[in-house]
């Protein structure tokens, strides 16, 4: 079956552009997760959803990022005013349920010059 | 307190040697430790995991080995192929108000198997 798909894979950015990174979670999986990493680091998590409700946004790290899943399905993390610190891999998971394994899309590589 | 520490950074191994990756954690609250496989250009794809009440688990050419006192645990992969050439991330988790199972990343091996 499909996995979970993410677009675009490739994103290059100005400094101060505003991007959107969708998410096409596993059908009927009901958690999705958003993952930051970083050139040659582990994924850093950003924020959880369960269904349509964001329950975790502790590890978004400015007031520019900001997520929504608002359908329950797929999923859009929005990144304003870009930054060059920005420039990472965003990686999305889903899982059938909270505890349950989580499985990561390819990502999208985002470069901000 | 959140950290994980994984070693080492990159591992040379020969065909049908034995891989051995490390990781040290300090939050006791942590209940679940799994480790992800990573292929360039994909995500990481869970490999293993392990639950602090058992100090072993093994599924195929590949074991954890947990350390609970020493709050360690290691990957170790027998018969080391060329295919599982890759970076190789350990993590942990604990139980979180939301329910999510919110994974702490080590900072990854790359692996290299030399045929």
């Amino acid at each position: 079956g499909a996995g979970v798909s993410q677009s675009p894979r490739y994103k290059v950015a100005k400094r101060g552009q505003d991007v959107a990174l969708r998410c096409d979670p596993i059908s009927g999986h009901v958690s999705l997760f958003w993952y930051q990493q970083a050139l040659g680091q582990g994924p850093e998590f950003l924020t959880y959803f369960q269904n349509e409700a964001q329950l975790d946004k502790s590890g978004l790290p400015s007031d520019r990022f900001f997520a929504e899943r608002p359908e329950g399905s797929v999923s859009t993390l929005k990144i304003q005013r870009t930054q060059q610190e920005d420039s990472a891999v965003y990686l999305c998971a889903s899982s059938h349920r909270a505890q349950g394994e989580q499985f990561f899309g390819p990502g999208t590589r985002l470069t901000v010059l | 307190q959140q950290q994980v520490k994984q070693s080492p950074q990159s591992l040379i191994v020969q065909k049908g040697g034995i891989s051995i990756i490390n990781c040290a954690y300090e939050n006791t609250a942590f209940d679940y430790f799994p480790w992800y496989q990573q292929f360039p250009g994909k995500g990481p794809a869970l490999l293993i995991a392990i639950r602090p009440d058992v100090s072993e688990k093994k599924e195929g050419r590949f074991t954890i080995s947990f350390n609970k006192s020493a709050k360690q645990f290691s990957l170790h992969i027998m018969d080391s192929q060329p295919g599982d050439s890759a970076t190789y991330f350990c993590a942990a988790s604990m139980y979180q108000l939301s329910g999510a199972q919110k994974l702490v990343f080590g900072q990854g091996t790359r692996l290299t198997i030399n045929p």
